[in-house]
């Protein structure tokens, strides 16, 4: 079974900064990535997703994220953070059983 | 296009009574839907899958007879917590996918028993 780490639990950035956040997964097979965002009482946002190809995807809002096959890696990062980026935000990798398994999620956090 | 309502985005009702929340892919037929469960401040836990005329597999330690799930067009998944008590409120959450990888994910159901 498929399994994500997301080591930080809190990050807080200042307006304008850039952002990385961090995601480790546990698969046997070549994993499905997925970013996700939340807004508190919403559903997910899909942010990006890597199937295959080029390891740099380029997602919706600015984010960008780099699949590290070598580290089990799939770091989600933004040049500059807008303070509309304040949010909980989930990594997830799925398997060839169409299941998703969730990180425990980064709740980020933007001072002016 | 891939867009997935809930109804009702949220409910509050009385121990023991059953609450149903349905899902709906609204500009596409999914031949797979899925639900989620979320407490306060903790991820998604996937609590079942559910293919359009067959049966749903639910996760380990998810219990069936209460959280009945019926898959009955490629268009609409229903659950139904039943004889709901206070420690089942929490954030529902079911997305829709087609064949790929890809699931689109609800808006959610905050339910809360009182």
């Amino acid at each position: 079974a498929q399994s994500v780490t997301q080591p930080d639990i809190h990050i807080t950035v200042s307006e304008g900064a850039s952002l990385e956040l961090r995601c480790n997964y546990s698969y046997g097979a070549t994993p499905y990535l997925f970013w996700y965002v939340q807004s508190p009482g919403q559903g997910l946002q899909l942010l990006l997703k890597y199937f295959s190809g080029d390891t740099l995807v380029q997602g919706i809002k600015g984010f960008e994220a780099e699949f590290k096959r070598s580290q089990s890696s799939f770091n989600l990062r933004k040049p500059s953070v807008h303070w509309s980026d304040a949010a909980e935000y989930f990594c997830a990798v799925g398997g060839n059983d169409y299941k998703l398994s969730f990180g425990a999620g980064t709740t980020v956090t933007v001072r002016a | 296009g891939a867009v997935v309502s809930q109804h009702p985005s949220w409910v509050i009702c009385k121990s023991g009574t059953s609450v149903k929340i349905e899902c709906r892919s609204l500009d596409f037929q999914a031949t797979t839907m899925f639900w989620y469960r979320q407490f306060p401040k903790q991820s998604l836990m996937l609590m079942a899958t559910s293919n359009e005329g067959s049966k749903a597999t639910y996760e380990q330690g998810v219990e069936k007879d209460k959280f009945l799930i019926n898959h009955a067009s490629l268009t609409l998944s229903t659950l139904t917590v039943t004889s709901a008590h206070p420690e089942d409120s929490s954030f529902y959450i079911c997305s829709a996918s087609l064949t790929s990888m890809e699931q689109f994910f609800g808006p959610g159901t905050r339910l809360t028993v009182l």
